[in-house]
């Protein structure tokens, strides 16, 4: 079955400090995996994604993830964290132009 | 930067009753979506929309939701009787072939 696993609920940085959010899926195929950030009330803005090729992914806000196959991972990192990263990131895992399957979502809070 | 805008951003109705939820795709987008977030939870897929047809659906999207494209612009999620358990933010996407979705601000539905 395709899933999405986001093993850290909740995720509190002090400002300035690096970041890691995990990611694990399970899906069949090639999967095309992405990450989007919802901050309060708002929307879901995508941050990055992978569809193929380089493994290392560069997104908007200085944000990058890693494809790691062997793992089924995607994690996404930040060298630096700002008080406006905080927000609850999601990954995703679909292909094609059909249905995304979501995690469960890491509220990230930082520390001023 | 084209959005995708949904309206209205919150509605509330009484058990039973209809709602159409309204959303404007990007223009040259192909491809459209809806899913939902239940409070604090995980966003789900309910339905693809593709050449004024259904794609794919969900478990979720019974017999009570249909969609629409009635103009060459806008894209409507209808819940015929409303349930309390519909209360849900409501987000619409649009991509076009092979690309990541993009999301509108949702609507917050509270059914009473």
């Amino acid at each position: 079955a395709q899933s999405v696993t986001q093993p850290d609920i909740h995720i509190t940085v002090s400002e300035g400090a690096s970041l890691e959010l995990r990611c694990n899926y399970s899906y069949g195929a090639t999967p095309y995996l992405f990450w989007y950030v919802q901050s309060p009330g708002q929307g879901l803005q995508l941050l990055l994604k992978y569809f193929s090729g380089d493994t290392l992914v560069q997104g908007i806000k200085g944000f990058e993830a890693e494809f790691k196959r062997s793992q089924s991972s995607f994690n996404l990192r930040k060298p630096s964290v700002h008080w406006s990263d905080a927000a609850e990131y999601f990954c995703a895992v679909g292909s094609g132009t059909y249905k995304y399957i979501f995690g469960t979502g890491t509220r990230l809070k930082v520390l001023a | 930067e084209p959005e995708v805008t949904q309206t209205p951003s919150h509605q509330v109705t009484q058990m039973g009753q209809e709602v159409i939820l309204r959303c404007v795709p990007i223009s040259n987008h192909l491809y459209f979506y809806w899913y939902r977030q239940i409070l604090g939870q995980k966003v789900e897929f309910l339905v693809s929309f593709y050449n004024n047809e259904i794609s794919e659906k969900s478990e979720i999207f019974d017999d009570q939701f249909s969609v629409e494209r009635p103009d060459g612009s806008n894209f409507t999620l209808k819940i015929r009787s409303t349930k309390l358990e519909d209360s849900a933010m409501y987000f619409c996407a649009s991509s076009v072939s092979n690309s990541p979705l993009h999301f509108g601000n949702g609507t917050r539905l509270t059914v009473t």
